[in-house]
Formats: C-alpha cells, structure tokens, sequence
C-alpha cells in the first residue's frame, strides 16, 4: 500500500463551523505534513509530525489545529475560518531517515469557506 | 535561505517530442537532495525523479531524465516521447540532507502542455 488517503476530497464550510480534515497512510512513514496550496502557487508548508509530535510549526493561524493521534493518522480541525483559508490542503508522509526518503502526497481536500 | 527558480511559467511541446524545464536553486550546503514533482489536474503531486547531490549521475527514470550541474546550481528535466498524460505542473524542489531537516523548498512551476 503505497497510498496517502485524505477526506474528504471537497469541503464547504462557513466561518463558524468547525470541520476536520483527515489524512491516513499505511506505509510505515513516521513523518507526516499538511501543505497549503493555493491555485497556481506551489505547495505551503504548515506542519511536520514526526513520531507523532510536531516538529514544525511554520506560524500557523491558531484557527489550524493540527493532530497525530497515531503513526497512521494525521487530522487537522478547522474553526473560524476565513474566506482566505479558502484552497487545497495537501496531506503528505515520508520516512523520517533521509535515505531515499521522498514525500508521498495525498490526493488532497479542497476547502471552500463561505 | 534556499531558494529554488523555475524561470519558465509555461511550455508547450507536440507529442513525441522532446522538451526540457528548467530549475535553478542556490544554497550554500554541499549535501542536499532535488526533486521534480508532477501536478496533473487531479491536483495530487506525484514524484517524478530524485538526485542526490552527492551522485555524480544523472537520474533517469524511463522517459524523464535531469541534467544535474552541481558547480553551476542547476536541476533541468528532460521528458522524451513527450505523451497526452504528461500535462501537468511541475514543481523542482530542494531538500536539505541534514538530518531531522522536513522542508522541502518548492520552486513557483512550469505548466506543460502537450500538443497532439
């Protein structure tokens, strides 16, 4: 299983809600991401785990909350979010060792806030 | 800081033949590792090739090749027998090979399209 599985795929929310984006894989990886993509931009890094605990932070609003409840699993729970929040969130894993380490990417959720 | 250009926004090439993106990046780490990444409409990134900046060889992977030029900081791809299914945005990216070291720098992408 060569996989990285996110739900769901699309997501509307308004500003209120709170909603949470999940994110497995079965590959053994123990490092895990949540990148941000807006349309026609490269890829934002907002999260590593690895070994389930976060080991980067890059100055994400508080609205973001990420979890690593275990090595397969990585959600991040949204609330209060504005329409700017508004992109693709690209859920991705690797090992942690850098030998022939490379980053395996989920299919991604499209959030759409109202 | 790393940084990582890709000064072609778009390319077209016909299918069957043959064309090159290129990337840039400037780093002052002797050991590190670049990486093209592929973004077809489905919008899931997907490898396409990896070099160690250590290995002298170039990476190939059937049709895709780099040009790695360590001294001249450059990382250009090369797809042969270019298909339908390569269109796609492609992203060079740079990883530094210290340990415990999670960011990839990802360059701006080179739209490709593919002419029938």
């Amino acid at each position: 299983d060569t996989e990285v599985t996110q739900t769901p795929k699309h997501l509307v929310m308004g500003m209120t809600n709170k909603k949470s984006l999940k994110c497995e894989q079965h590959m053994g990886h123990r490092a895990m991401y949540w990148y941000k993509q807006k349309a026609k931009k490269p890829p934002e890094l907002m999260f590593v785990y690895s070994y389930e605990k976060l080991s980067i932070n890059e100055s994400v609003p508080s609205r973001f909350s990420p979890e690593c409840p275990n090595s397969s699993l990585l959600n991040l729970h949204l609330h209060a979010l504005q329409p700017e929040d508004s992109a693709l969130y690209l859920c991705a894993s690797s090992q942690v060792r850098i030998t022939n380490e490379k980053l395996f990417f989920g299919s991604g959720t499209q959030l759409s806030v109202l | 800081a790393q940084t990582v250009t890709q000064s072609q926004p778009e390319m077209s090439v016909q299918e069957a033949e043959t064309v090159t993106l290129s990337c840039t990046y400037d780093t002052s780490e002797s050991d590190y590792y670049l990486f093209w990444y592929k973004q077809p409409p489905s919008r899931q990134m997907i490898l396409v090739i990896r070099q160690e900046a250590y290995k002298q060889q170039n990476a190939t992977e059937n049709r895709f090749s780099v040009n790695f030029q360590k001294a001249a900081k450059s990382f250009s791809l090369k797809i042969s027998d270019s298909q339908l299914g390569d269109a796609a945005m492609y992203f060079c990216a740079y990883r530094s090979a210290s340990e415990g070291t999670y960011k990839y720098i990802f360059g701006t992408g080179t739209r490709l399209k593919v002419l029938a």
